[in-house]
């Protein structure tokens, strides 16, 4: 049974860097067409993909986000973690890890989401 | 990037009634698309792959069909645990989801 979790801080303050980890268990990341996303979702509106990792190490970054995110994996810890940069109100939401088969598959299996707040 | 505009953004319906939940893509997306089920703080469920396959565990009543730019999910008869909201999702090219439709009680 494959399950995701996320996990980092609630509220964070304008202009700080927000750091969340997803802790997943079921599959490995060093399998052929494993990824892991993040996607978000502001309170009331529609979801928002972030970022992607592969398997293979390949990554993939919204290009509207590029400049704030860095997605890595631990493999041996079967954890994936996202960085986002200067993080402004507009950047409350939920965030969701998300796992996905193969590079043409769609978001299959979801974490319960992490509510995160910005504000001083 | 791909922008994907639903109809409508609300509906209203009844037990037992079919409905149907349109999805445009802003450019061809073949049949890269998926439908999930969203309700009140849970995370999305994946309902529909690749426009027309049902996830394993999806009731029958849910369907999924179009290519290219247009696409449908069809709930046959609607049953009191599919008041949700449903949002399609392409992933051709990036990753990127629509609006929402809300299915609300009538």
């Amino acid at each position: 049974q494959i399950t995701l979790k996320e996990s980092g801080p609630t509220l964070v303050k304008p202009t700080q860097t927000l750091t969340l980890t997803c802790t997943f268990s079921g599959f490995s990341l060093s399998t052929s067409g494993v990824g892991v996303a993040w996607i978000r979702q502001p309170p009331g509106k529609a979801l928002e993909w972030l970022a992607l990792i592969y398997w293979d190490d390949d990554k993939r970054y919204s290009p509207s986000l590029k400049s704030r995110l860095t997605i890595t994996k631990d493999t041996s810890k079967n954890q994936v973690v996202l960085t986002m940069t200067n993080v402004d109100p507009v950047d409350t939401a939920t965030y969701y890890c998300v796992h996905i088969l193969g590079k043409s598959g769609a978001f299959d299996i979801w974490g319960q989401g992490t509510m995160v707040t910005v504000s001083s | 990037d791909i922008r994907m505009t639903q109809s409508p953004s609300t509906l209203s319906a009844s037990v037992g009634d079919r409905v149907s939940i349109t999805c445009r893509a802003s450019q061809s997306i073949s049949s890269w698309l998926a439908w999930y089920q969203q309700k009140p703080g849970k995370a999305p469920k994946l309902l529909i792959y690749k426009a027309s396959s049902l996830e394993s565990g999806v009731p029958s009543r849910f369907s999924g069909s179009g290519s290219g730019t247009e696409f449908t999910l069809t709930i046959s008869s609607l049953q009191p645990d599919d008041f949700a909201t449903y949002y399609c999702h392409q992933y051709n090219s990036y990753w990127t989801f629509g609006q929402g439709t809300k299915v609300e009680i009538k």
